[in-house]
């Protein structure tokens, strides 16, 4: 079956901890996306790639990082420096990036600072 | 840049009645349009877009959304609600050039039986 993958589905972090979230898909697309959800206030765009070794911030880009070494895969990284990292991150492509492109998205991880 | 206003936080609907989803857009060009629909703890699925074709989109699950440009709105409509239809429903923006969605803050549905 074709889609993404996100782990894991639950994340504990201490204050302090860096931790990385796994995002990879098997839909052959060049463009992976990563969204933070907070509730009431929709999706916000952390980082985009719309190529391998390649990639852009986005709306809240501080306190995160990601890499794109491969074209399946597009760890995130939710650094010590993001102050109020809880919430749900969700990861998504698409074919090319372009405008009209329809985004796949995983089925999230959500991250809880203890 | 683009922006999206869902006008209703939460909807509650019986069950076969209609369900009538508001989304209004802010765009300095024409906009590209988008419905998308989430379960609990799960990722979002696109239900239907509109990208300057036809003014009436047609989704999946019996969805459907007119693109009206003089109101600058995108509404999402379901003549008859079934329980499955509990979710959340979430109405984003592109414009032609641009990478990114722009995304509402969502729209919770419960379906009364």
């Amino acid at each position: 079956d074709g889609g993404i993958t996100q782990s894991p589905k639950y994340l504990f972090r201490k204050e302090g901890q860096n931790v990385t979230l796994s995002c990879e898909q098997n839909l052959n697309h060049d463009a992976m996306y990563w969204y933070r959800q907070d509730p009431g206030q929709g999706l916000r765009l952390i980082y985009y790639s719309q190529i391998v070794n390649d990639f852009q911030k986005g709306d809240i880009a501080e306190g995160y990082s990601v890499s794109r070494e491969k074209k399946e895969s597009f760890p995130l990284t939710v650094t010590s420096a993001q102050k109020n990292p809880t919430a749900f991150y969700l990861c998504a492509s698409s074919l090319t990036g372009a405008t009209t492109d329809t985004q796949y998205f995983g089925p999230g991880t959500r991250l809880t600072v203890l | 840049a683009q922006s999206v206003t869902q006008l209703g936080s939460h909807v509650s609907v019986s069950e076969g009645a209609l369900v009538l989803l508001r989304c209004n857009y802010s765009s300095s060009v024409p906009p590209y349009l988008f419905w998308y629909v989430q379960y609990p703890n799960q990722g979002l699925q696109l239900l239907l877009k509109y990208t300057s074709a036809a003014t009436l989109v047609k989704g999946i699950n019996g969805f459907e959304a007119e693109f009206k440009k003089s109101e600058t709105s995108f509404h999402l409509t379901k003549p008859s609600a079934h329980m499955s239809d509990a979710a959340e429903y979430f109405c984003a923006v592109s414009e032609w050039g641009d990478y990114k969605l722009s995304f509402g803050a969502g729209t919770t549905v419960t379906v009364r039986a």
